[in-house]
């Protein structure tokens, strides 16, 4: 089946510091979904894409859609504390609730 | 709304014992899924649903069984539990007109088989 690689596995930041990750897949995706998940709870949609080359923003989180259809990134500018959390990229092909998922970047933010 | 719930929130079952797990969702959405997340890994499709009878297999299907018999429940079975089904379930749902085709996921179910 489809495989994403998510990278870097984890990271180790100041606050105030930009973050960048980044998901490539072997196969095209139509679909990038970009979730956090906190400890104990499900995973929350922070960004969808929809189009090739498309760039999205929602507040301090910036997020691309890459040309070939294959990767994506997702930025956090200034992080902060709350910013702590485990970060998925999720690709689908089909909009019937089927998403592949990444195996995530585990953010911790030092103050 | 209270979204997507789930039940229980932790189960600890004996290898070979079957159980339900109980996924619903106040939302009117079409679509519903089963995922499962291993320590340190993302979420692997169980099963999926794009409407109230009709369900599919997605990547890891072995020992898992499901129906839809209404748009708002998605129960997963356990047919004969074994220690590799020991993880966390998520149940998700999407598609409105009103909330287009995001995903939302509920709390999670936390499995462990001995």
């Amino acid at each position: 089946g489809q495989q994403l690689n998510q990278s870097p596995q984890s990271m180790f930041i100041q606050e105030g510091e930009d973050v960048s990750m980044n998901c490539t897949s072997s196969s095209i995706f139509n679909t990038w979904l970009w979730y956090k998940q906190d400890p104990g709870e499900g995973p929350v949609l922070l960004i969808a894409l929809y189009k090739a080359g498309e760039l999205t923003s929602n507040g301090r989180l910036t997020a691309q859609f890459g040309i070939t259809r294959k990767d994506s990134f997702l930025n956090i500018s200034a992080s902060i504390p709350s910013d702590v959390g485990i970060y998925f990229c999720a690709g689908q092909n089909t909009n019937a609730g089927k998403s592949t998922f990444g195996d995530g970047t585990t953010l911790t933010v030092k103050p | 709304n209270a979204g997507v719930t789930q039940t229980p929130k932790f189960q600890v079952l004996k290898t070979g014992q079957s159980m339900t797990l109980q996924c619903a969702q106040d939302m009117n959405h079409e679509y519903m899924s089963w995922y499962r997340q291993d320590p340190g890994m993302g979420l692997r499709l169980i099963h999926y649903s794009v409407g109230a009878g009709i369900t599919d297999q997605g990547e890891v299907p072995n020992g898992y069984n499901v129906s839809r018999s209404t748009t708002e429940d998605f129960p997963l079975r356990l047919l004969s539990a074994a220690p590799s089904q020991t993880s966390v379930y998520f149940c998700a749902s999407s598609y409105s007109p009103e909330t287009g085709y995001e995903q939302y996921f509920g709390p999670g179910t936390r499995l462990t088989v001995t």
